[in-house]
């Protein structure tokens, strides 16, 4: 199972919003509405941001929102903060009942 | 709260052992599917395999990568998640989280996360 394909980097200003894509196949990303989205700040664990494509959990700014078409998925984080640079990645169940990620995007707010 | 604290990591040679833990608490642990995600140095995430909850079978699931090598498994009565690691290889170096997985009609996501411990394989 190949990891989804995320950019490497991101970067926008305070206030803007970004998108980060996520490119799978039918076999993960376009066959199901189970793609999650996780941040992760240096030296830290990973968090939840948003599941099933589009759920975010309780806590979770409402500036976060994800999406999906066809075998890609995006988060978008509106509003830029200084709080949310980091590093993202996607994960989406797959047809051999795995798990895979994406590579990660590190996001930079300039 | 839910917690998850692994614990065992450390340096092993390569063709060695290590067996890592994972104690919860905050949740009912016997009803949780649960996966390991290993972070190499500088690198993304990686999803190393699940166990599921007894009442789904308790059956486990692996990457590719470690199939074979690793073994997932669980003891109810005190709580805790296993990963027995074998034959490790030099690319096993990383930090391993363990992981709760919401799964079936809820979607397929990891809602809590352990700090990780660090394997270290190196000669």
């Amino acid at each position: 199972q190949s990891a989804l394909t995320q950019p490497a980097s991101v970067s926008g200003s305070p206030g803007q919003s970004i998108t980060i894509s996520c490119t799978g196949t039918s076999s993960d990303v376009g066959g199901y509405n189970y793609v999650s989205w996780y941040q992760q700040h240096p030296g830290k664990a990973p968090k939840l941001m948003i599941y099933d494509v589009s759920n975010r959990p309780s806590g979770v700014s409402n500036r976060f929102s994800g999406s999906k078409s066809g075998n890609t998925a995006s988060l978008t984080i509106s509003g830029l903060q200084a709080e949310d640079e980091a590093d993202y990645y996607c994960s989406s169940y797959t047809s051999s009942s795995t798990q895979v990620f994406g590579g990660g995007t590190k996001l930079t707010v300039l | 709260e839910v917690q998850l604290v692994e614990s065992g990591g450390g340096l092993v040679k390569p063709g060695g052992s290590l067996r890592l833990s994972c104690a919860a608490s905050g949740f009912t642990f016997s009803n949780a599917w649960m996966s390991w995600v290993r972070q190499a140095p500088g690198k993304g995430l990686e999803w190393v395999g699940r166990i599921k909850s007894k009442t789904d079978g308790g059956t486990t699931d692996y990457a590719a990568p470690v199939k074979g090598r690793f073994t997932i498994s669980r003891d109810d009565s005190k709580n805790t998640l296993y990963l027995q690691m074998n034959s490790l290889k030099t690319e096993d170096t990383a930090v391993y989280y363990c992981t709760t997985e919401v799964t079936g009609g809820s979607g397929y996501y990891f809602d809590y996360w352990g700090q990780g411990t660090l394997v270290t394989v190196s000669s």
